[in-house]
């Protein structure tokens, strides 16, 4: 079974721009969530959704978007980028909702804010 | 005080050693533990995940889970330069807190041939 895939896998934005990332999840998988993580605050959760659904929100402010599509891919998307955005965004993906401790991740994709 | 408190190293270790790393937590909703591997530039992958108390084990890795104190453990055996990587304990609640992880902040291991 193929992974959980993440494009684009780098990029570099300027602050103030907005930039939307892709994350496939695992065939059959129907929840995706997101994480970012930082050499400073380690990994956080931002969200997660199912069923094309926001299930749960970690503490991020409302710059932070995304949602899920029928086929269960999902978009994450930061508007207004600032310096301190820059991080490794991680999609994870799990069968159901609820059962984190079933989370498989991707590569990520590491933005940098310029 | 954070959720999940691990300490970062680096650790480093000859090959052959036995690793220990460790977790400690003060959130008792806890319920499901997780052990994730980091390699550089890749995301997180799940080692072993454990139910509320007790040990459990997968070829070189064992878990061990002690909720009395709030504090969890992963043991590598015969530990090998492939080994070297980021380890990051994970954990989550039952009920309406399992759809999220707690991450501890990671231990970075090196393992010398």
């Amino acid at each position: 079974k193929a992974g959980v895939t993440q494009t684009p896998r780098y990029l570099i934005k300027t602050r103030g721009q907005q930039v939307t990332l892709s994350c496939s999840p695992i065939s059959g998988h129907r929840s995706v969530s997101w994480y970012q993580q930082t050499p400073g605050q380690g990994l956080q959760f931002l969200f997660e959704y199912f069923s094309e659904t926001q299930r749960n929100k970690g503490n991020f402010p409302g710059r932070f978007s995304g949602r899920q599509f029928s086929n269960s891919r999902s978009e994450m998307n930061v508007s207004t980028l600032e310096l301190g955005d820059s991080a490794l965004y991680l999609c994870a993906s799990s069968p159901k909702t609820g059962r984190a401790y079933e989370q498989y991740f991707g590569p990520g994709t590491r933005l940098t804010v310029t | 005080q954070k959720e999940v408190e691990q300490d970062p190293g680096p650790l480093s270790v000859p090959e052959g050693a036995i690793v220990s790393l460790n977790c400690t937590y003060s959130n008792s909703a806890f319920q499901y533990f997780m052990w994730y591997r980091q390699y550089s530039r890749k995301g997180p992958e799940l080692l072993m995940y454990t139910y509320s108390s007790g040990n459990k084990e997968d070829g070189r890795f064992t878990a061990q889970v002690d909720k009395s104190s709030k504090y969890i453990s992963l043991f590598i055996r015969d530990s090998q330069p492939s080994d070297s990587a980021t380890y990051l304990c994970a954990m989550s609640a039952e009920g309406a807190g399992s759809y999220q992880l707690t991450f501890g902040k990671g231990t970075k291991l090196s393992v010398i041939p």
